[in-house]
């Protein structure tokens, strides 16, 4: 079945640093991945909806600026958390779907642990 | 916000017991689904179901919507010790693919 993964599994870098986690479709096409967050314990907020070849259409609160978000491909999604401080210390989470399959359920990646430290 | 409330927030139970959980949400949706997160980990699609059914099953899971209350119920029958993780209920409202997450319940089966 339809598979997606997100890499970096987990990841600590030091305050101010940028950070770069990737989503990608491994079978199938995806012109719209989503990008969630997770504080522990709570639930998934949307942060972002990314469309291939266009700019990312983010959630109201979410800066553009310090989330930065790519879809160059239809396999690949990349979410940039630009100077990152301790705050951003989070749980992200891609999803997506088979474009060409109406209807088609959505995939969940594996979700990258950001620790700033 | 229009995140949904789910409780129990937090629900133990012995293995071979049924779990219920139940999920709230606030506005009109295309349909409804439940996930299951294992800790730290991605989130797995359990069961959808849409706005003009009551009821739905999977296995050993049963689910219902009451779209006058608002309201969906996740029941795990015969419950496992691997069945431990997050439930989590989430509403499609627009048909765009946007989905809204409840809190969340954390199920946990006691051998």
């Amino acid at each position: 079945g339809a598979v997606v993964s997100q890499h970096p599994s987990w990841v600590i870098c030091k305050s101010g640093t940028s950070v770069k986690i990737e989503c990608r479709s491994l079978d199938f096409q995806a012109t719209t991945m989503f990008w969630y967050r997770q504080f522990p314990k709570q639930s998934l907020m949307l942060m972002a909806t990314s469309n291939e070849g266009s700019k990312a259409t983010y959630e109201q609160g979410v800066e553009k600026d310090k989330f930065l978000i790519n879809h160059a491909s239809l396999t690949l999604s990349t979410l940039t958390v630009t100077s990152a401080h301790p705050e951003d210390s989070s749980f992200y989470i891609c999803r997506a779907r088979d474009s060409r399959i109406p209807n088609s359920p959505l995939h969940f990646g594996n979700g990258t642990r950001l620790t700033v430290t | 916000s229009q995140q949904g409330e789910e409780d129990p927030q937090a629900l133990s139970i012995q293995e071979g017991e049924n779990a219920t959980m139940n999920c709230s949400y606030k506005t009109s949706i295309n349909n409804l689904q439940w996930y299951r997160q294992n800790s730290g980990r991605g989130l797995v699609h359990l069961i959808l179901i849409r706005s003009n059914e009551r009821e739905k099953h999977s296995g050993r899971l049963r689910v219902t919507l009451d779209t006058s209350k608002k309201s969906s119920s996740l029941l795990i029958t015969a419950s496992r010790a691997a069945d431990t993780a997050s439930y989590f209920c989430a509403t499609d409202a627009g048909g765009n693919e946007k989905l809204t997450f409840g809190t969340g319940t954390r199920l946990t089966i006691i051998p």
